[in-house]
């Protein structure tokens, strides 16, 4: 199972909006409902910012917003902070393998 | 407060065994999945496998089937991930996580890793 596609890097200034692609086939993003983006900064744990394609876990701010059209989910970070500057991960539910991760995209924050 | 504390770093020589542990607490551990990724020094994450320690039901990844065992002990509240003979490409942070909200086996809250280093 080939990892979910995403963009290696992305870079926005404080204040705009950013958004990370990840694209997959009908047998993992397009089939289910069932995608999850990560949060990771240098040496620490990822943390979940969306699952289950668009939802919050409590305590995320609400400038982080999940879709997903077709085979392709997507990550918006609207008013970009410099704390924001992280590693994302992509994860979709696949019916071969279960889980699968995207390659992760680095957000510079400029 | 839901809580994952995983055990130390590990340095193995290729060949030796490990069982790398990470315990639960602040919820019900029999009642959700726990699972366990890997991260490459310097590469991405990789979703090996979870298991239900209420009746130790449990999915692999096919990359990792019969390369790691994943088990738990519901008694400690603990899950386990387990080499029998590591190689150095198993050099790696390991993380476990729990599925509280996501559908489908997805890792929701995280412990703070292990880092297994395999050297000879």
């Amino acid at each position: 199972q080939s990892a979910l596609t995403q963009p290696a890097s992305v870079s926005g200034s404080p204040g705009q909006s950013i958004t990370i692609s990840c694209t997959g086939t009908s047998s993992d993003v397009g089939g289910y409902n069932s995608v999850s983006w990560y949060q990771q900064h240098p040496g620490k744990a990822p943390k979940l910012m969306i699952y289950d394609v668009s939802n919050r876990p409590s305590g995320v701010s609400n400038r982080f917003s999940g879709s997903k059209s077709g085979n392709t989910a997507s990550l918006t970070i609207s008013g970009l902070q410099a704390e924001d500057e992280a590693d994302y991960y992509c994860n979709s539910y696949t019916s071969s393998t279960k889980r699968v991760f995207g390659g992760g995209t680095k957000l510079t924050v400029l | 407060e839901v809580q994952l504390v995983q055990s130390g770093a590990e340095v193995k020589k290729p060949g030796e065994s490990l069982k790398i542990s990470c315990k639960g607490s602040g919820y019900s551990f029999t009642g959700y999945w726990i699972g366990w990724v890997r991260q490459m020094p310097g590469k991405g994450l990789e979703w090996m496998g979870i298991i239900y320690p209420g009746d130790s039901n449990t999915r692999y990844s096919p990359s990792f089937q019969g390369q790691v065992t994943i088990s738990a002990d519901k008694s400690i509240t603990t899950a386990y991930l387990q080499w029998s003979s590591l190689k150095a490409s198993d050099t790696a942070m390991y993380y476990c996580a729990v599925n509280f909200w996501s559908g489908y086996y997805g890792m929701d809250v995280w412990g703070q890793g292990t880092t297994v280093t395999v050297s000879s």
